[in-house]
């Protein structure tokens, strides 16, 4: 499969652990996205990788959330002590070298993160 | 800022009807503006996106979409409903200069295909 992975495509948490969402990108691209849905809401814009940068974390909450995409390996979403409201499915996107627009962005099936 | 509208959450069809999904998009610049669908439990699927140059736009499985700047519209219509559509349709808008990667999306539209 070429496309992007993400895994686990669901992930369920307890109040106060923490979860690791995993996102490969395509073949080729080396510019990740980090996105959130809530219920019946849109896609919100998380945060903006290239290997081993945050280029823009403008939509990152500010506490217990960070992302990092290494030289070697996934894309990792990590949320500490996690909360209700944490509940989303959580989408990863990547596109070619220039994260410009006439690339479009590719997405990865998801991870549904279900906190109890 | 941007921001995108989409008229009506759930739209209604007849199999071999028109689809109409409406999206009204706000940019202080130019924008780049995309159509997505998303199947249950899955990703997002580029169905078409206007960049530059022509003004009406063809995507995948039929679908087009028309960029109005004057209206700030930025409609997806197919001729003739396909059971197979009955999806989520989701309208993105993102600038056309710094920061372009940066899509804002609608909160979707809800399609369903009646027989």
């Amino acid at each position: 499969n070429a496309g992007v992975m993400q895994n686990p495509r669901h992930l369920v948490r307890r109040r106060g652990q923490e979860a690791r969402l995993r996102c490969s990108p395509m073949k080729g691209h080396s510019h990740v996205y980090w996105y959130r849905q809530l219920p019946e809401e849109g896609l919100k814009f998380m945060v903006y990788l290239q290997k081993e940068n945050i280029i823009d974390e403008s939509g990152m909450p500010k506490e217990r959330f960070s992302a990092e995409f290494p030289k070697e390996g996934p894309s990792i979403l990590r949320i500490q002590q996690v909360v209700r409201g944490d509940s989303a499915a959580y989408f990863c996107a990547s596109s070619p070298q220039d994260g410009n627009s006439n690339q479009p962005q590719h997405f990865g099936d998801g991870t549904r993160l279900s906190i109890l | 800022a941007q921001s995108v509208t989409q008229l009506g959450s759930h739209v209604s069809v007849s199999e071999g009807a028109l689809v109409l999904l409406r999206c009204n998009y706000s940019s202080s610049v130019p924008p780049y503006l995309f159509w997505y669908v998303q199947y249950p439990n899955q990703g997002l699927q580029l169905l078409l996106k206007y960049t530059t140059g022509a003004t009406l736009v063809k995507g995948i499985n039929g679908f087009e979409a028309e960029f109005k700047k004057s209206e700030t519209s930025f409609h997806l219509t197919k001729p003739s409903a396909h059971m197979s559509d009955a999806a989520e349709y989701f309208c993105a808008v993102s600038n056309s200069g710094g920061s372009n990667y940066k899509l804002t999306f609608g909160k979707g539209t809800l399609l369903t295909v009646n027989p």
